[in-house]
């Protein structure tokens, strides 16, 4: 089977502006999980995805949301971006059913 | 909610000789333990886990044991090799029916020296 993929793998932007970050899952994988890594916080829950609905959310601002599409694929956005929201984006599948999470290569976004 | 701490924050060892992280966590009620190598520049990779109803588990040169009473697990390599050197994260989470989420332990940067 064909691993996580994540598109696009960089990005900058600057100050204000917002951000989509995509996530395609596993195949046959229902279950998409968001998470920040930087070198200070380290690797940080955002929010996972089950059947199209969040069930579970990380402790981050509302300006971080997301989707998740009947094809599993999912989205995050950023809005109103802050230079502390530069970071590596991974995403995450599993079956849903199972607690295995493979993670995805991840979206460099800098924020100037 | 969870905590998760992982020492040490960096360990460096010789070729051939075995290499010890350990991590504690806050949450009795949490019972799946991951553990992931990162490389530079790429993913986290699920090298091992383990169930809290399982107390050892082993994967050729890799083991991970928990203590649930204690509430820590350690991952142990043994035969370190030059490609071992990454940096290694332990987490954490509580397995239900709402799902479930990673707790992250800060990693571990694991440098195998020739």
């Amino acid at each position: 089977k064909a691993g996580v993929t994540q598109t696009p793998r960089y990005l900058i932007k600057t100050r204000g502006q917002q951000v989509t970050l995509s996530c395609s899952p596993i195949s046959g994988h229902r279950s998409v999980s968001w998470y920040q890594q930087t070198p200070g916080q380290g690797l940080q829950f955002l929010f996972e995805y089950f059947s199209e609905t969040q069930r579970n959310k990380g402790n981050f601002p509302g300006r971080f949301s997301g989707r998740q599409f009947s094809n599993s694929r999912s989205e995050m956005n950023v809005s109103t971006l802050e230079l502390g929201d530069s970071a590596l984006y991974l995403c995450a599948s599993s079956s849903g059913l199972s607690d295995t999470q493979y993670f995805g290569p991840g979206t460099r976004l800098t924020v100037l | 909610g969870e905590n998760v701490e992982q020492h040490p924050s960096t360990l460096s060892v010789q070729e051939g000789d075995s290499a010890v992280i350990k991590c504690t966590y806050s949450d009795s009620a949490s019972n799946y333990f991951p553990w992931y190598k990162q490389e530079l520049g790429k993913r986290p990779q699920l090298i091992i886990d383990i169930r809290s109803n399982v107390g050892e588990k082993k994967d050729q040169r890799i083991a991970v044991t928990l203590n649930k009473t204690a509430k820590h697990f350690s991952l142990h390599i043994t035969e370190t090799q030059p490609e071992d050197s990454a940096v290694y994260f332990c987490a954490a989470s509580i397995r239900k029916a709402a799902g479930n989420k990673l707790t992250f332990g800060g990693g571990t940067r694991v440098l195998v020296k020739p």
